[in-house]
């Protein structure tokens, strides 16, 4: 079973849609975080979330973006109105406890057309 | 600032032959230093990490990477390549002041030649 579980693999998106891209950690993972890779680009850091609330945030993510862990299982990225450069692959991380290390899901592919 | 380079963007080796990928980083305190890999369509498999103590660390896939800190390097090796190791390679450095996060390096594309 994998450690972290993405859904959908991928999706496109029109341009000013909102998306929800969700991951499901397994139970013991206390921190989260979102990554995203530009094609051909390197892995950038987005949010990270504990306690249920935001850690830090990245610069990328501006007020388009939000996280929430609704129901303590589900960890999801909103993007409100996706823009052409929203275009990415999208990886939720997550990890037992501060400063190990973190197993990454397989990612979401998020095209915005 | 903290930062992570790969100076290789494309390696192509021959199968078979010993492999090294390398990674520097730049950061003021020690750093937790992770290799990850990525086979096409795939996420970021973990290889290996450095924490601290022995700097030679062995990893999965028969992978081994050492910390030099003189030269603040973490590079990869494999002592013989598979064609199943055809993948992007990332170095990472975990931040420990602060709030955790990875920085990832640009990523290496390995070619494996038949």
């Amino acid at each position: 079973e994998p450690e972290v579980t993405q859904t959908p693999s991928h999706q496109v998106t029109q341009m000013g849609q909102e998306v929800i891209l969700r991951c499901v950690p397994i139970s013991n993972h206390l921190y989260f975080y979102w990554y995203r890779q530009i094609l051909g680009q390197k892995v950038e850091f987005l949010v990270s979330f504990y306690n249920n609330e935001i850690s830090e945030k990245s610069e990328i993510f501006d007020d388009q973006f939000s996280v929430e862990r609704p129901d303590g299982s589900n960890f999801t990225l909103k993007i409100r109105s996706t823009k052409l450069e929203d275009s990415a692959m999208y990886f939720c991380a997550a990890s037992t406890e501060m400063n190990t290390e973190a197993f990454f899901g397989q990612g979401t592919r998020l095209t915005v057309v | 600032a903290q930062s992570v380079t790969q100076p290789d963007i494309h390696i192509t080796v021959s199968e078979g032959a010993s492999l090294e990928l390398r990674c520097n980083y730049s950061y003021g305190a020690t750093p937790y230093l992770f290799w990850y890999v990525q086979s096409p369509g795939q996420g970021l498999q973990l290889l290996l990490k450095y924490f601290s103590g022995d700097t030679l660390v062995q990893g999965i896939k028969g992978f081994e990477a050492e910390f030099k800190r003189s030269q603040s390097s973490f590079n990869l090796r494999k002592p013989s390549v598979h064609w199943s190791d055809a993948a992007e390679y990332f170095c990472a450095v975990g931040t420990t002041s602060g709030t955790y996060k990875y920085i990832f390096g640009t990523g290496t594309r390995l070619k494996v030649l038949a």
